[in-house]
């Protein structure tokens, strides 16, 4: 069990730019989930997926902000035309049915600043 | 809305003290209920959790118990280390809904 993991870890860009952050689930996972986490907070649902259906998104998804799981693995978080408001650490996730329920298994999260 | 209050932090105890972190939940019906634990540098960790109501979840000398009547879900440990040196989010998951929804956490601190 290799874990969740993301990439890149750390990401510096100017507003305006776009980013692209990577997410690759534990293999047999079939959900993958994105959150946000700003300074001094809880992480915030943003969008989940099952295989490679976006099955919700949260208002704090703005239409700045695209995921995608196109082969129900991997997925893709892209922000376009980033604000400074935008800078947060952005989580992965991802779950298997166990037990009666989708236990998540968080990733260790890229961090972006905008500037 | 679903929501998670925790009791504010940080905290800071002496190692071998007794923990208790506050958490309650507004939510319909019996959702499930968690505690993860970030420690400095890493993601977080599921801690333990709860599905049903009086369920006691517990992992590495933590425990919580599913209170319906108060709407709790609080962390207790009898004796910290200073290895217990993390920030803790309380969590649900509602009924029918697949995403989590975190307290703000709380940061705890363990002095030897």
């Amino acid at each position: 069990d290799t874990g969740v993991s993301q990439n890149p870890r750390h990401k510096i860009t100017k507003r305006g730019q776009n980013v692209t952050f990577r997410c690759d689930p534990i293999s047999e996972h079939n959900r993958l989930y994105w959150y946000r986490q700003t300074l001094g907070q809880g992480p915030e649902f943003l969008t989940y997926f099952q295989n490679e259906a976006q099955l919700e998104k949260s208002r704090l998804l703005s239409d700045r902000f695209s995921a995608e799981r196109p082969k129900g693995s991997f997925s893709t978080l892209e922000i376009q035309r980033t604000e400074q408001g935008d800078s947060a650490m952005y989580l992965c996730a991802s779950s298997l049915y166990k037990g009666g329920l989708y236990e998540q298994y968080f990733g260790p999260g890229t961090r972006l600043t905008v500037t | 809305g679903d929501s998670v209050t925790q009791m504010e932090g940080p905290v800071t105890l002496s190692e071998e003290a007794f923990l208790t972190i506050n958490c309650t939940y507004t939510a319909t019906g019996y959702p499930s209920l968690f505690w993860y634990v970030q420690y400095p540098g890493e993601g977080l960790q599921l801690l333990l959790k709860a599905t049903k109501a009086d369920d006691k979840g517990s992992n590495k000398g933590f425990e919580a118990t599913y209170r319906k009547e108060t709407t709790s879900f609080h962390l207790e440990k009898g004796s910290v280390q200073v290895s217990d040196s993390a920030v803790y989010f309380c969590a649900l998951s509602g009924v029918g809904a697949q995403k989590l929804v975190f307290g703000q956490g709380t940061r705890l601190t363990i002095n030897p």
